[in-house]
């Protein structure tokens, strides 16, 4: 079966730090990769996707990028977090002949 | 554009009472449709989804749902709540197409009465 694991699972940092969040899928190949952002209270924004290695596609302007440097692994990174950075980050994937997205546990990330 | 709207951000109910989380969609053609539940400080997780087979969806949990084209709409019920049902919930809708980029609501907070 298919599992999708993230870490840290939490992450204090200072504004200014670089930052680095790693997303993992087991048990499938070639999946769909999503990082999501959630901040306090509201729903999900879509941040970046990828269809393969070394494919991004980014939805939304900001501070953040994301890589994908493995078939499996989707990586979300900044070299200046802001404060406005802080939320809860979901990464998904999907497969090849799904139509629905599974996610990680998430990170919650608290930039001071 | 596809776009999905939840009435209500905040639903209560007691122990015992029906759940009616409301959804509705906006999608010029024909979209699947899904309901994820959210747990504090976890990940979504899948409740049940609609890909054009029967309108009536059936989940885990005792959840379920019905797709209305007409009134395009995709509520979540659940004939008697539980208080582990507490959580956030959200609709969201995906195109039938090769990218499968999903549009998620606002998301619902159920809060269950003892």
């Amino acid at each position: 079966s298919q599992t999708i694991h993230q870490w840290p699972a939490t992450l204090v940092q200072p504004v200014g730090s670089p930052l680095s969040l790693e997303c993992t899928v087991e048990g499938t190949s070639n999946p769909n990769l999503y990082w999501y952002r959630q901040a306090a209270g509201r729903g999900l924004q879509l941040l970046f996707y990828s269809v393969g290695i070394g494919q991004i596609s980014s939805e939304v302007p900001q501070n953040l990028s994301a890589s994908r440097p493995q078939d499996r692994q989707f990586i979300l990174s900044s070299k200046k977090l802001l404060l406005s950075d802080s939320g809860f980050y979901l990464c998904a994937w999907t497969g090849t002949s799904t139509d629905t997205q599974y996610f990680g546990p998430g990170t919650r990330l608290t930039v001071l | 554009a596809q776009s999905v709207t939840q009435l209500g951000s905040h639903v209560s109910v007691s122990e015992g009472a029906l759940v009616l989380l409301r959804c509705n969609y906006s999608s010029s053609v024909p979209p699947y449709l899904f309901w994820y539940v959210q747990y504090p400080n976890q990940g979504l997780q899948l409740l049940l989804k609609y890909t054009s087979a029967a309108t009536l969806v059936k989940g885990i949990n005792g959840f379920e749902a019905e797709f209305k084209k007409s009134e395009t709409s995709f509520h979540l019920t659940k004939p008697s709540a539980h208080m582990s049902d507490a959580a956030e919930y959200f609709c969201a809708v995906k195109l039938k197409t090769s990218y499968d980029k999903v549009i998620f609501g606002p998301g619902t907070s159920l809060s269950v009465i003892p």
